[in-house]
C-alpha cells in the first residue's frame, strides 16, 4: 500500500543552525504535502504545507520544497530556536482515489541552546 | 471557534470493558477520521468518513468501530478492548474540497 517515508527519526541541533527533514512518498497521486509539529503532550498542528503544482514554500523561517519526480519533500528551518523542538510529520494526502492522509514515522527536532 | 470536541482526554479502562471515544466538531465537515499514535509508528488512520452513514476502514481498523449517523459526531467505539489498543488517539475533520485537517486534543487510553 502506499507509505511515506520520513528520516531522520531524531535530529539535534545547535540553536541558530539550519534543520532540514526528509519525506518520500509512494502513491503518484498525492498531490497535498502539510507538515505538522506536535509539542509533547499537544495535537499536531500545521505549519506549512505544499500543493504539488508548486516547487517550494517558505513562511519566515520554514520553508518546504518538493520534487514531484523523485517523489520527495523536504522541510527546512533555519535559524532555530528552543521552542523548534518538537516531533514534526510529514504527510501525503491525494484529492482523488482515496482521500487518505498518509503520514510519515515523525522526526524528534532537538535544539540545544 | 472552530474545533474538534474530544472526550475523555483520558482513559484507564480495563481489557474487555465496552469504551467509547467521542468527537464533534463544529465546522460542518464532511470529512473525519480516527487515527492512532504509538511511538515511532507516526499517526495510523484507524477508520474515516466521508459525511454521514458513510464510513470506510483505515490502515488499523481491527478491533475497533465508527458511526457516523449525524454530521457533527463520529465516535469511536472498543467493543473489547485489549492491552495493544493503549495509545494516544486522535480525531480529524476536514472540509469537503479543503485539504488542511484540524486535529481533536486526543485521547490518551491505557487498557489493563
Amino acid at each position: 500500500g502506499e507509505n511515506v517515508e520520513q528520516h531522520p527519526s531524531t535530529l539535534s541541533v545547535q540553536e541558530g543552525d539550519s534543520a532540514v527533514i526528509k519525506c518520500t512518498y509512494s502513491d503518484s497521486a498525492s498531490n497535498y504535502f502539510p507538515w505538522y509539529k506536535q509539542e509533547l503532550g499537544k495535537r499536531p498542528q500545521l505549519i506549512i504545507d505544499i500543493r504539488s503544482n508548486v516547487g517550494e514554500k517558505k513562511d519566515q523561517r520554514i520553508a518546504v520544497t518538493l520534487n514531484k519526480t523523485a517523489k520527495h519533500f523536504s522541510l527546512h528551518i533555519t535559524e532555530t530556536q528552543p521552542e523548534d523542538s518538537a516531533v514534526y510529520f510529514c504527510a501525503a494526502f491525494s484529492t482523488s482515489g482515496t482521500y487518505k492522509y498518509i503520514f510519515g514515522t515523525g522526526t524528534r527536532l532537538k535544539v540545544l541552546a | 471557534e472552530a474545533q474538534v470536541t474530544q472526550n475523555p482526554r483520558y482513559l484507564i479502562t480495563v481489557t474487555g470493558k465496552k469504551l467509547t471515544v467521542t468527537c464533534s466538531q463544529n465546522m460542518n465537515h464532511e470529512y473525519m477520521s480516527w487515527y492512532r499514535q504509538d511511538p515511532g509508528l507516526g499517526l495510523r488512520q484507524i477508520y474515516y468518513s466521508m459525511n454521514v452513514e458513510v464510513t470506510d476502514k483505515g490502515d488499523v481498523p481491527e478491533g475497533y468501530k465508527v458511526s457516523r449517523k449525524e454530521k457533527r459526531n463520529f465516535p469511536l467505539i472498543l467493543e473489547s478492548p485489549s492491552p495493544n489498543q493503549t495509545s494516544l488517539y486522535f480525531c480529524a475533520s476536514r472540509g469537503q474540497g479543503q485539504n488542511i485537517q484540524y486535529f481533536g486534543a486526543g485521547t490518551r487510553l491505557s487498557v489493563l
